[in-house]
């Protein structure tokens, strides 16, 4: 079974300076896919950022980048220019690309963004 | 459009009774799944319905359960409560079932158990 893991409970970072966040998975699937998800406190999960396993060119979205090793099978996520609004519970998740694919994810990092 | 909305928000309920929470997936979304959040095991799939049949389902006991319906709404049930069912129950929708399909959440039932 597949399985993520983020091995930072805990990160903070200053504000308007940059951060990144662990995250490894465990699977024998070439073809998968990866997510970031964001959780404010007492708010609902976004998606941050989404990684297509079959390509090499890592992903970016605004302030948000990953850096994805397939051989090391780690997907690492990358956020530049801190703001305020970024503190949250993030969470590395996992899908297969085969069908029945459900999400796996990690336990997630809480990120505190220090003015 | 309007997001994936899930009733009730808050419920608080005695060991032994049963629970029914709902979701509404965003319009056009015919997949819904169900996750389970607790600080100790984190995020864990409990069930995922699509076009009103169960295709995927984690590893709970036979105590939960679900639906689908035509419009695509949902319901979870939960059964003979137990002081371990407290969590925060998440639905999330996506169009389809492909692996590119993007979910998104509800803001959860927060279940308490007494």
């Amino acid at each position: 079974a597949q399985t993520v893991t983020q091995s930072q409970p805990e990160m903070s970072v200053q504000e308007a300076e940059t951060v990144t966040l662990s995250c490894t998975y465990d699977t024998s699937e070439s073809d998968y896919y990866l997510f970031w998800y964001k959780q404010p406190p007492s708010r609902q999960m976004i998606l941050v950022i989404r990684q297509e396993a079959y390509k090499q060119q890592n992903a970016t979205e605004n302030r948000f980048s990953v850096n994805f090793q397939k051989a090391a099978k780690s997907f690492s996520l990358k956020i530049s220019d801190s703001q305020l609004g970024d503190a949250a519970m993030y969470f590395c998740a996992y899908r297969s690309a085969e069908k029945n694919n459900d999400m796996r994810f990690g336990a997630g990092t809480r990120l505190t963004v220090k003015p | 459009k309007a997001g994936v909305t899930q009733t009730p928000r808050y419920l608080i309920k005695t060991r032994g009774q049963q629970v029914t929470l709902s979701c509404s997936p965003i319009s056009g979304h015919r997949s819904v799944s169900w996750y389970q959040q607790t600080p100790g095991q984190g995020l864990q799939f409990l069930f995922e319905y699509f076009s009103e049949t169960q295709r995927n389902k984690g590893n709970f006991p036979g105590r939960f359960s679900g639906r689908q319906f035509s419009n695509s709404r949902s319901e979870m049930n939960v059964s003979t409560l137990e002081l371990g069912d407290s969590a925060l129950y998440l639905c999330a929708s996506r169009p389809g079932l492909a692996g590119t399909d993007t979910q998104y959440f509800g803001p959860g039932t927060r279940l308490t158990v007494l």
